[in-house]
């Protein structure tokens, strides 16, 4: 079965810093990867996407990702951060060998705090 | 923003008793999927549906259960609530073409079971 592990259950950063959120599946086929954000009382909303076109995937919010085989590594990473970006983010996981539709295993989170 | 429907949004209730939640939505993707939210677990698959009458267990699936008679609606079922069963859930909807479709979230169902 998929796993998925991202390191740190709460990250703090300052206002204008590089946020770095780390993810890291177990599959050995390389997985469709996702990242997600989750504002509080609300649903999760996409971010990015990967499905192998690109390594580097570039997503909303000025958000980007960037697919690592040799390191079974999904890191998301924005250059400066912005108050607007405290949420918790989701790495999740689709198995490509799904026969139909895409169950996703999701990270265990990690929620972001920016500091003025 | 995904048509995705959730009712109730919150919800109290006691030990022992059968609650519903349902799912509404108005994008008539085929795949309708059940999440439970509880912190350092991310989310994990209670139910899934692939089509009408079509349904299929998810990682927790133990005391829910599902039905889906129409294309737009999917409900979660909890036969007898448990404490165990306080949660936050999400129903989640794609087109299913292919794995690497992501999914689109409804805002949650806060459940608290007393």
């Amino acid at each position: 079965a998929q796993s998925v592990t991202q390191l740190g259950s709460h990250v703090s950063v300052s206002e204008g810093a590089l946020v770095l959120l780390r993810c890291n599946y177990s599959s050995s086929v390389p997985p469709y990867l996702f990242w997600y954000v989750q504002y509080p009382n609300q649903g999760l909303q996409l971010l990015l996407k990967y499905t192998s076109a690109a390594t580097l995937v570039k997503g909303i919010n000025g958000f980007e990702a960037e697919f690592k085989k040799s390191e079974t590594s999904f890191h998301l990473t924005k250059p400066s951060a912005h108050m607007s970006d405290a949420a918790e983010y989701f790495c999740a996981v689709s198995d490509q060998g799904q026969a139909a539709g895409n169950k996703l295993t999701f990270g265990g989170g990690t929620r972001v705090l920016v500091k003025p | 923003d995904a048509g995705i429907t959730q009712s109730p949004r919150h919800k109290v209730t006691e030990t022992g008793t059968p609650v519903t939640l349902r799912c509404h939505q108005t994008e008539n993707h085929r795949y309708m999927y059940w999440y439970r939210q509880d912190p350092g677990h991310g989310l994990r698959l209670i139910h899934y549906s692939y089509g009408v009458k079509d349904t299929d267990k998810g990682e927790v699936s133990d005391g829910y259960s599902v039905s889906r008679s129409k294309t737009e609606d999917f409900l979660l079922t909890l036969e007898s609530a448990t404490s165990s069963q306080t949660s936050v859930y999400f129903c989640a909807i794609s087109d299913g073409q292919g794995a690497s479709q992501p999914q689109h979230f409804g805002d949650g169902t806060r459940l608290s079971i007393l």
